[in-house]
């Protein structure tokens, strides 16, 4: 592969229902984030990490967890679903984030919480 | 904090020209994108400015004015598949590496 890869790319839960979203990078980016995207709103930041090991929050990361435990890795974890999250998710990555370098995006995961 | 402005939706001909204006108010700067996201899928990098002035790609220029915290990109000699969303995002100086994205320009390029 070469990229981001996202897993699932759609999914129907049942709210108070966990979840976790998976993301995969074979870059060897440094840095990685969570955003979601609702309509007229834009992506909003939800979980970022600067290298493996370490984590910090966004704009939006209540109702959210993350774990960097290597470099490629950076799966999203819901510990009970809301209906508000709601959500089209998209997990991206970048080679230095205090840096120029772009940030690369995955194909995202569409989120419906019932 | 950051506020990023952009129009919602924009309409123009095939072959014309569109610009598409971006403001911001930022407690620091440390530079802007522009990312194009056709409906589905997922952003893409068009451009990144962090000084004064002009980049131009091909058909796609962006510019940046960091005293009056304004960009745009101008996308030329418009193509049908140029019909996407087109997002402005900034990076703070106390971010590493986090953007904060405005809410996104649909342009809409008609025959």
């Amino acid at each position: 592969i070469a990229g981001i890869t996202q897993a699932p790319t759609s999914q129907i839960l049942a709210a108070g229902r966990r979840m976790t979203l998976r993301c995969t990078q074979d870059m060897r980016h440094n840095a990685m984030y969570w955003y979601r995207q609702d309509l007229g709103l834009g992506l909003r930041l939800i979980h970022y990490s600067n290298t493996a090991g370490t984590t910090g929050k966004g704009e939006v990361p209540d109702g959210y967890s993350v774990s960097r435990a290597n470099t490629d890795d950076f799966p999203l974890t819901l510990a009970s679903a809301v209906p508000s999250q709601t959500s089209v998710y998209f997990c991206a990555s970048s080679d230095r984030g205090g840096q120029g370098n772009e940030q690369f995006f995955g194909p995202g995961t569409r989120l419906t919480v019932l | 904090g950051q506020n990023i402005d952009q129009p919602t939706e924009m309409t123009a001909t095939e072959g014309a020209i569109v610009q598409i204006n971006c403001t911001y108010q930022t407690s620091g700067f440390n530079g802007l994108f522009w990312y194009q996201q056709h409906a589905g899928e997922a952003p893409t990098f068009l451009s990144y400015n962090v000084l004064d002035g002009l980049e131009e790609k091909g058909r796609f220029s962006s510019f940046l004015s960091r005293s009056k915290g304004y960009s745009y990109l101008l996308l030329k000699e418009l193509q049908m598949k140029d019909s996407a969303s087109y997002l402005c995002a900034v990076r703070g100086v106390d971010s590493w590496g986090k953007l904060q994205f405005g809410a996104g320009t649909q342009v809409v390029v008609t025959p």
